[in-house]
Formats: structure tokens, C-alpha cells, sequence
């Protein structure tokens, strides 16, 4: 299994500005996840993230909007950049489990943004 | 990525026996039907994957009758504890595959 932190958990943000939000996985994983979950939704996700690449969005995600960092196998970051109130959602991140159980994905405990 | 279609939502009580059944009619050959359970304020977690038959766990079994269009995650005996939701997903298996979440099926469980 994998153990994966978030930070931070909460945020309150104003409309117009940008948050950085940290996924710190405690051991070495090829591709990271990002998702989005906004209230009694299910999740939408948003990229994937393989280290030294680019990556690679889902449509109705841009990479302005949403610039991800993978600088290593054990981090990530996402962006929210010039949020509005409709940014206001759950971010959660995953990883691969190891190679013994495909499909299987380790999530984070989310970032729930609030913008107003 | 095969479309998936599950209830909305599912009400049960304390102690019994409970089926979630998944539609995906355009399952793929190399396809395997995975499912998550998402706790409020969590993030979700693999409960069960198959491919075909029955498969189970110390959770939950997974049954896939022979044409593999369907699904049944069975939770035996319930409890307060297994309020949540349960998502269905189909996905070829493979290490680089991403994973696409449907609606999802909110339990309730009663006393």
C-alpha cells in the first residue's frame, strides 16, 4: 500500500488568485492522479502526471488553468490558477499501487478548496 | 472506456446481506471490473476487482455472470460502518490505465 499526505487540507481562497495544493506519496510511484470532486459529486479526473513529462489532461482541463508539477516519483503539485467560486471542490490525488494489482489506486485525503 | 450505469442509491439494514449491481454492456475484452467505497471526507478505496466468475475478499465478493455486461458487488451482513458510496469502474488492466468514475451507488444503512 501506499501512504499519501495532501497539504493543505483546507483552504479558503479569494476569487482571482492561485493555490498550490502538495501530494507527498511515502514511496516511489510511476503515475500520480489528479481528481476533482465537487459537493455530493462523483470524481472528475482532471490529469495525470508521469515524472519528467508533461502531463496529460482530460478534456475540459488546460494546463493554464491547472499546471501540474511531478519533479519527482515521490511529489506532485497541482495549481488552481485564477480561481473563481466554481473552483470551489474537493482536489484529491492518487498513485498506482505496485505493479502486483493493476486498476488499483491509493487516494489521498483531499483538499478542500473554497473560493468565494 | 466502458460506460457504466449503477443506482443512485440503496438503503439497507443492520445485518443484512447486500447486492450493488453495475451495468457496463460495452465492456472490452481485456476489461476488469474494479470497485471503490468512499467514506465522507475520504478518499476512496479498492474494495474488489474481477475479470469473470467470483472473486472474493475479506470485504466483499464480486460476481460477473458469463457475458461480463453486468456486475454484483455483494456485501455480506452490513453494518452502521458500511454507509458509503460505491463506485463501479471498468478499465483495461494495465499498469498505465487511468480509471474513470461513474456515479456511483450511495448506501444507507440503518439500525
Amino acid at each position: 500500500s501506499a501512504v499519501i499526505s495532501q497539504k493543505p487540507s483546507r483552504d479558503i481562497c479569494q476569487r482571482g488568485t492561485s493555490l498550490t495544493i502538495q501530494c507527498q506519496v511515502d514511496s516511489q510511484v510511476t503515475m500520480m492522479f489528479w481528481y476533482r470532486q465537487q459537493p455530493g459529486q462523483s470524481l472528475t479526473l482532471i490529469a495525470t502526471a508521469n515524472q519528467g513529462s508533461e502531463a496529460t489532461y482530460e478534456s475540459g482541463f488546460v494546463i493554464d488553468k491547472f499546471p501540474i508539477s511531478r519533479p519527482n516519483l515521490t511529489f506532485s503539485t497541482l495549481t488552481v490558477s485564477n480561481m473563481s467560486p466554481e473552483d470551489s471542490s474537493i482536489y484529491l490525488c492518487s498513485v498506482d499501487a505496485d505493479q502486483s494489482s493493476y486498476n488499483e489506486q491509493f487516494f489521498g485525503p483531499g483538499t478542500r478548496l473554497t473560493v468565494l | 472506456l466502458a460506460k457504466t450505469t449503477q443506482p443512485i442509491s440503496m438503503d439497507s439494514y443492520e445485518g443484512q446481506e447486500v447486492n450493488i449491481t453495475c451495468s457496463h454492456n460495452n465492456i472490452a475484452t481485456n476489461d476488469y471490473i474494479t470497485w471503490y467505497q468512499q467514506f465522507p471526507s475520504q478518499g476512496p478505496r479498492f474494495i474488489i476487482q474481477g475479470y469473470k466468475t467470483k472473486v472474493t475478499n475479506e470485504v466483499a465478493s464480486l460476481f460477473i455472470p458469463a457475458d461480463r455486461k453486468s456486475s454484483t458487488l455483494s456485501l455480506p451482513r452490513v453494518s452502521l460502518s458500511d454507509t458509503a458510496v460505491y463506485y463501479c469502474l471498468v478499465a483495461p488492466y494495465s499498469s498505465a490505465s487511468k480509471i474513470i468514475f461513474g456515479s456511483g451507488t450511495r448506501l444507507s444503512i440503518r439500525p
